[in-house]
């Protein structure tokens, strides 16, 4: 049973460009939550997606957009890349539904994506 | 404003016992989770507490004080192993997690 895979692994980024990390949720889970952690820091949550619609969104500007498929997959796209954006991305997937929230389900979470800024 | 206090390191000695403290202060409260994260690596779930009292699951038993604002992790026969950081994160009225920055256990033989 495939845990929760992301990629790339790292990838190295000027600013101002635009970047998508790549997210395939645990099998049979269909809710993917989005996060970035600093280093030496806690992980600050993005946003939340389930039946393919962005169920709660963090503080993060609208710079951070996501996306997810009819498989569950979940892709997050950052523009207009600043230095501060530089962070490890994680991915997590649980098992929602209708009225369900993050607090009642364990997530799993992906490796994540390094991403450098330049 | 939302805030989760851990310590940032502690230090422990093999075969011992450890004991990492959350405070948390958010707007509403619907439980509170604990993850390890070993460097460079993915947190992983270790326990959920959403009523007052102690859970215990293995070497590992977690403690919630609602009217406190307080959570703690125990780990007891400490391994190497067990050297990672520990994440608190606490579940707001929106249901968020608000995460702590981790302690960084530092076992030693």
């Amino acid at each position: 049973d495939a845990g929760v895979t992301q990629s790339p692994t790292h990838l190295i980024k000027t600013r101002g460009q635009q970047v998508t990390l790549r997210c395939s949720p645990k099998s049979g889970h269909d809710t993917v939550s989005w996060y970035q952690q600093a280093l030496g820091q806690g992980p600050q949550f993005i946003f939340q997606y389930y039946e393919e619609e962005e169920r709660q969104r963090g503080n993060f500007p609208d710079r951070f957009s996501g996306h997810q498929f009819p498989n569950y997959s979940s892709e997050l796209n950052v523009n207009a890349l600043l230095l501060g954006d530089s962070a490890l991305y994680l991915c997590a997937s649980s098992l929602g539904g209708a009225g369900d929230r993050v607090a009642y389900n364990e997530q799993f979470f992906g490796p994540g994506t390094r991403l450098t800024v330049l | 404003g939302q805030n989760i206090d851990q310590p940032t390191e502690m230090t422990a000695t093999e075969g011992a016992i450890v004991q990492i403290n959350c405070t948390y202060q958010t707007s509403g409260f619907n439980g509170l989770f604990w993850y390890q994260q070993h460097a460079g690596e993915a947190p992983t779930f270790l326990s959920y507490n959403v009523l007052d009292g102690l859970e215990e699951k293995g070497r590992f038993s977690s403690f919630l004080s609602r009217s406190k604002g307080y959570s703690y992790l125990l780990l007891k026969e400490l391994q190497m192993k067990d050297s990672a950081s520990y994440l608190c994160a606490a579940v707001d009225s929106n249901y968020q997690l608000i995460w702590g920055a981790g302690t960084k256990l530092i076992i030693k033989p």
